[in-house]
């Protein structure tokens, strides 16, 4: 079964300093990845998911970036924190490109911007 | 676009009592939906999925979801709550365009002793 690893699991950052969360998956090759958002009291926000290395697609405008250099590496940049970037990031895979399979979720990094 | 909706942001139940978490869904082609549960300050656990077939799933932990097409919903239910299954629960649709879930906004179950 695929396993995700994400760090770190917190992070205070002051506002306009950069940022980097990584997220590596075993147990499987090529998986489909994802960086979610939650912010308190609200569901999961979409922020990037790639299909592939070097392929990013991005849902939504903000001052956030991701790449993947390798096929299980998935990172989540921002070259300038904002307050607005605060809440608990989580990193998910799965393993085919069919809409019947599950997200697998790493435990998450909680960022504070303060 | 998939949507879900999730009825009701905290609901509380007392132990040993029926556990109901409503999800509604919005999906332009036949969906394929997702149950999941979080721990504080954890990732996303998969509870249970529907994809086709039986529209009565069952998952982990006593848990279980029936579809039902024609109410376009995917509630989830536990015959007997127990203190363990305090947690926020997510309801989920597929959207192959982005081959992602959209997710409900969740719901927190609280279980009285």
């Amino acid at each position: 079964s695929q396993t995700i690893h994400q760090w770190p699991a917190t992070l205070v950052q002051p506002v306009g300093s950069p940022l980097s969360l990584e997220c590596t998956v075993e147990g499987t090759s090529n998986p489909n990845l994802y960086w979610y958002r939650q912010a308190a009291g609200r569901g999961l926000q979409l922020l990037f998911y790639s299909v592939g290395i070097g392929q990013i697609s991005s849902e939504v405008p903000q001052n956030l970036s991701a790449s993947r250099p390798q096929d299980r590496q998935f990172i989540l940049s921002s070259k300038k924190l904002l307050l607005s970037d605060s809440g608990f990031y989580l990193c998910a895979s799965s393993s085919s490109t069919g809409g019947n399979s599950p997200l697998h979720f790493g435990n998450g990094t909680r960022l504070t911007v303060t | 676009a998939q949507s879900v909706t999730q009825l009701g942001s905290h609901v509380s139940v007392s132990e040993g009592a029926l556990v109901l978490l409503r999800c509604n869904y919005s999906s332009s082609v036949p969906p394929y939906l997702f149950w999941y549960v979080q721990y504080p300050n954890q990732g996303l656990q998969l509870l249970l999925k529907y994809t086709t077939g039986a529209t009565l799933v069952k998952g982990i932990n006593g848990f279980e979801a029936e579809f039902k097409k024609s109410e376009t919903s995917f509630h989830l239910t536990k015959p007997s709550a127990h203190m363990s299954d305090a947690a926020e629960y997510f309801c989920a649709v597929s959207d192959t365009g982005r081959r992602a879930l959209t997710f409900g906004s969740g719901t927190r179950l609280q279980v009285q002793p």
